[in-house]
């Protein structure tokens, strides 16, 4: 099964916003509301942002939201902080499984 | 707070078996799916398989015929086999809860912290 399309990498300032995007095909992230995505720091386990394309869990910054369009959804973090720089990755449940994007590096400059 | 931990060898000789145990704690292994993901060094993320607290279990495609997983809700774990690994299949290998939603299986709400597994002779 083909991952999911992210870019490789963004950058920005403190206090700035970027959007991640996530491509996927009508079998999966077209078909059904159930992207995820998720935030990995080295050496920690990875962490659920955003569920079902634009909900997120208790506890997770309202900075983050998700939206979807077509076959692509996106990943936009507002007010970036420093903390908030690591991998993110795009997830979509689907008839054969779930499969992930190939994970979009974020740099705070 | 439910918490899982992974466990096994973290060094598994080509052609051979890798095994590897998640341990919850903190809360219920029933009524649950629990799934197995991993990522090989500088690459992303890959689903494996899942299993029901009953048993149940579905696996990615890729993997399937080399995939095998196992429940044991009595020590509260679950389970994953691996066989005839290559070098390809070094990753470090999480396991985690599948949150079940509006619409179904939706995420993965809960992880551990990885454990790496290396394939070498």
């Amino acid at each position: 099964q083909s991952a999911l399309t992210q870019p490789a990498s963004v950058s920005a300032s403190p206090g700035q916003s970027i959007t991640i995007s996530c491509t996927g095909t009508s079998s999966d992230v077209g078909t059904y509301n159930l992207v995820s995505w998720y935030q990995l720091h080295p050496g920690k386990a990875p962490k659920l942002i955003i569920y079902e394309g634009t909900k997120r869990p208790s506890g997770v910054s309202n900075r983050f939201s998700g939206s979807k369009s077509a076959n692509t959804a996106s990943l936009t973090i507002s007010g970036l902080q420093a903390e908030d720089e690591a991998d993110y990755y795009c997830c979509s449940y689907a008839d054969r499984g779930a499969v992930f994007g190939g994970g979009t590096k974020l740099t705070v400059l | 707070q439910v918490q899982l931990q992974e466990s096994g060898p973290g060094l598994v000789k080509p052609s051979e078996t890798l095994s590897l145990t998640c341990t919850v704690s903190g809360g219920s292994i029933g009524t649950y799916y629990w799934s197995w993901i991993r990522q090989p060094a500088g690459k992303g993320l890959e689903w494996i398989g899942r299993i029901y607290s009953s048993g149940s279990t579905g696996y990615n495609p890729s993997l399937k015929s080399r995939v095998t997983m196992s429940v044991d809700t009595s020590k509260m774990r679950f389970s994953l086999r691996l066989s005839a690994v290559t070098a390809a299949d070094t990753a470090v290998y999480y396991c985690a809860r599948d949150y079940y939603g509006d619409y179904g299986l939706s995420a993965f709400d809960i992880w551990g912290q990885g454990t790496l597994v290396s394939v070498s002779s």
